[in-house]
């Protein structure tokens, strides 16, 4: 079965650095895309970046560039989202997903809150 | 970039009504249109993709057209489980873009 399976939900305080983490399983890992997307609470789906874990290839919302950092390591086939210093207006959902055919992975929810 | 703006934000219907969600783009994307449901506390799920096709396992009564700019997402004879946010996403880059979604209520 194909899928991604997210890291649990986080409680963080603003200026705290958080990374959380996008198992892929059942597929050629290096071979899809997986991105990160962004819902806050009450609002709409944001696509925040993607990655191509056959060699890395980021590309970032550009009201997100610099903001978050996408990686990825193919000898886990994870792919992770980091944030250096957070901020309240960072409390999300963030689904990883693969484009268009998915899957998507559970959500992890992050709460920044002092 | 390429926008996308989608209509209305929300609306209310009735079971058995016919509902229709727009979707236009800045410019041109071919037919790389996908049509997502999400409910509350839920995970988006793929409704139609290739602006038409419908995915594997979605009701025959969800069908999507449109091509270039301006795209359509039509629901025929709307259910109590259709009752959803429903949101459009490009896909003709390697970073997709949602439309700011459309609610539907119960009226």
């Amino acid at each position: 079965e194909v899928q991604l399976v997210q890291s649990g939900a986080e409680v963080k305080k603003p200026g705290e650095s958080l990374k959380i983490s996008c198992k892929g399983s059942g597929y050629t890992f290096s071979d899809y895309w997986v991105g990160w997307v962004r819902q806050r609470p009450g609002k709409g789906l944001e696509w925040m970046g993607i990655i191509y874990p056959g060699d890395s290839d980021t590309v970032y919302s550009p009201s997100l560039q610099g903001q978050v950092t996408i990686s990825v390591d193919k000898s886990t086939t994870t792919v992770y989202l980091q944030w250096s210093s957070l901020k309240a207006s960072d409390t999300a959902m963030y689904y990883c997903a693969r484009p268009v055919d998915g899957p998507w992975g559970q959500g992890t929810l992050v709460t920044v809150s002092s | 970039d390429i926008q996308v703006t989608q209509s209305p934000s929300s609306l209310s219907a009735s079971v058995g009504d016919r509902v229709t969600i727009t979707c236009r783009a800045s410019q041109g994307i071919s037919n790389y249109l996908a049509w997502y449901q999400q409910k509350p506390g839920k995970v988006p799920k793929l409704l139609i993709y290739g602006a038409s096709t419908l995915e594997s396992g979605v009701p025959s009564r969800f069908s999507g057209s449109g091509s270039g700019t301006d795209f359509t997402l039509t629901i025929t004879s709307l259910q109590s489980e259709d009752f959803a946010t429903y949101y459009c996403q490009k896909y003709n880059t390697a970073l997709p873009t949602f439309g700011q979604g459309t609610k539907v209520e119960i009226k």
